[in-house]
């Protein structure tokens, strides 16, 4: 089973901080990664679907990069507010149209 | 009002019996997904399914069984044969299923096992 792994698990900072997760993947077979946030009580959203080595996308003050020669994605919050507190989710399709999901990191931005 | 609904949202069963969890849709996707969480771990793909009569197993599918009669449905059933059901299970869909199609997910459902 494919590994994907996310850094760190969990995440304490203070509302205005800049912060960045990792995900790790296996760099052979890549053919997508997605970025999703789950808040708590809800249902996970898609924050982006990345593809090509290089990509970089933002959405507010969320942005993402990627880097499937290494294996690796980054998630950049910029000046964090509490409602961006949630468990921030990647994923790799390899192709058979399926995601294997990391386990996640779990924001909490203090007021 | 579009998306995906599951129901219910807590179901409690007996060791040994047979459980059928709904998944429903109404953004007439193609493709469909069932996912199970435990506590610290990440989403697990239990089966998914790119068009209608057609169904793959996903990494943990061992316990599990789907159908896909319909287009808009895809319900799952957690048999007695599956070790360890107690799980948030999370139902999604996509488009076309392509690779980079966004999963649009249902609210879930927390079984246990008692």
């Amino acid at each position: 089973i494919l590994n994907v792994e996310q850094s760190p698990q969990s995440l304490h900072v203070q509302e205005g901080d800049s912060t960045n997760f990792t995900c790790s993947f296996p760099s052979s077979n890549f053919y997508a990664l997605h970025w999703y946030r789950w808040e708590t009580a809800k249902s996970p959203e898609a924050l982006f679907v990345m593809t090509l080595n290089g990509d970089e996308k933002k959405k507010g003050r969320i942005s993402a990069t990627l880097n499937t020669k290494e294996g690796y994605s980054y998630l950049y919050i910029k000046g964090s507010q509490p409602e961006d507190s949630a468990t921030y989710l990647c994923a790799l399709d390899t192709g058979r149209r399926a995601l294997t999901f990391g386990s996640g990191t779990r924001l909490q931005v203090q007021p | 009002d579009g998306g995906i609904t599951q129901s219910p949202k807590y179901l409690f069963r007996k060791e040994g019996q047979n459980v059928t969890l709904s998944c429903e849709q109404n953004l007439n996707h193609d493709a469909m997904y069932w996912y199970r969480q435990d506590p610290g771990q990440g989403l697990r793909l239990i089966y998914y399914s790119q068009i209608v009569n057609d169904f793959q197993k996903g990494d943990i599918a061992e316990g599990y069984s789907v159908s896909r009669e319909k287009k808009e449905s895809f319900p799952l059933t957690v048999t007695s044969a599956q070790k360890n059901p107690t799980a948030f299970y999370l139902c999604a869909s996509s488009s076309s299923g392509q690779v980079e199609d966004t999963q649009y997910f249902g609210p879930g459902t927390r079984l246990t096992v008692l």
